[in-house]
């Protein structure tokens, strides 16, 4: 596609429900990564994958969060039993990995409420 | 210690300023250097890339590599409040990973 797509663009969930976020990448991009940002503050790294390994896990805030990537296309974020402290918008990005930028999708904002 | 820090801020700098923000990392071995702008709401968006030691300018823009001191700068000359936003620096460390700082929020004052 011409940039990076993320679905849904919000989504308000319940205390305990899970919830699936959806990035899909530019076209050919091999490096995909999520972000998570609370309101007022930075980027705070959650994943990144090469192609569909993901060789950088470290930012994943507990076990509920977990992801997955097919190939070199679209990954989803799931955040099971989702907590009010889950509320924030999650930012993806994909870059073709040959020392260029990342391109940043619209992100989603989630809402626990 | 993060790979890549920046001061959260806010900096607040008047109309007509020059605003510098600035960015230190660990990683002897990255490669480039990118500075992103996020508005408020917004995505991030790239407005300068630094390979080399040394400066490099873009209009107003001007980004500063120290490779040394494992430090990169951006100066924003003539700051207006259109410049009001959360500046990110990334590094490029190369294996396809971009890393980002948690970003500076610059106020630019009318």
């Amino acid at each position: 596609g011409a940039g990076v797509s993320q679905s849904p663009s919000n989504k308000v969930t319940e205390k305990g429900k899970d919830v699936e976020l959806r990035c899909d990448p530019i076209s050919g991009h091999t490096a995909l990564y999520w972000y998570r940002q609370r309101l007022g503050q930075g980027l705070e790294f959650l994943i990144y994958f090469q192609g569909n390994s993901a060789p950088d896990k470290s930012g994943l805030p507990s076990d509920r969060f977990s992801a997955e990537r097919t190939g070199e296309s679209v990954s989803t974020l799931t955040i099971q039993r989702t907590q009010q402290e889950d509320s924030a918008v999650y930012l993806c990005a994909s870059s073709s990995g040959h020392n260029t930028e990342a391109f940043f999708g619209q992100g989603t904002r989630l809402t626990v409420v | 210690q993060k790979e890549v820090e920046q001061n959260s801020g806010p900096l607040s700098v008047p109309e007509g300023a020059i605003a510098s923000l600035n960015c230190t990392y660990s990683d002897r071995g990255s490669q480039s250097f990118f500075w992103y702008r996020q508005y408020s709401g917004k995505s991030p968006e790239l407005i300068m890339f630094i390979y080399s030691n040394g400066d490099k300018e873009d209009g107003r823009f001007t980004a500063q590599l120290n490779k040394a001191s494992q430090y990169v700068s951006l100066l924003i000359r003539d700051s207006q409040p259109s410049d009001s936003a959360t500046y990110l620096c990334a590094s490029y460390t190369g294996g396809f990973k971009t890393i980002f700082g948690a970003g500076t929020r610059l106020f630019v004052k009318a």
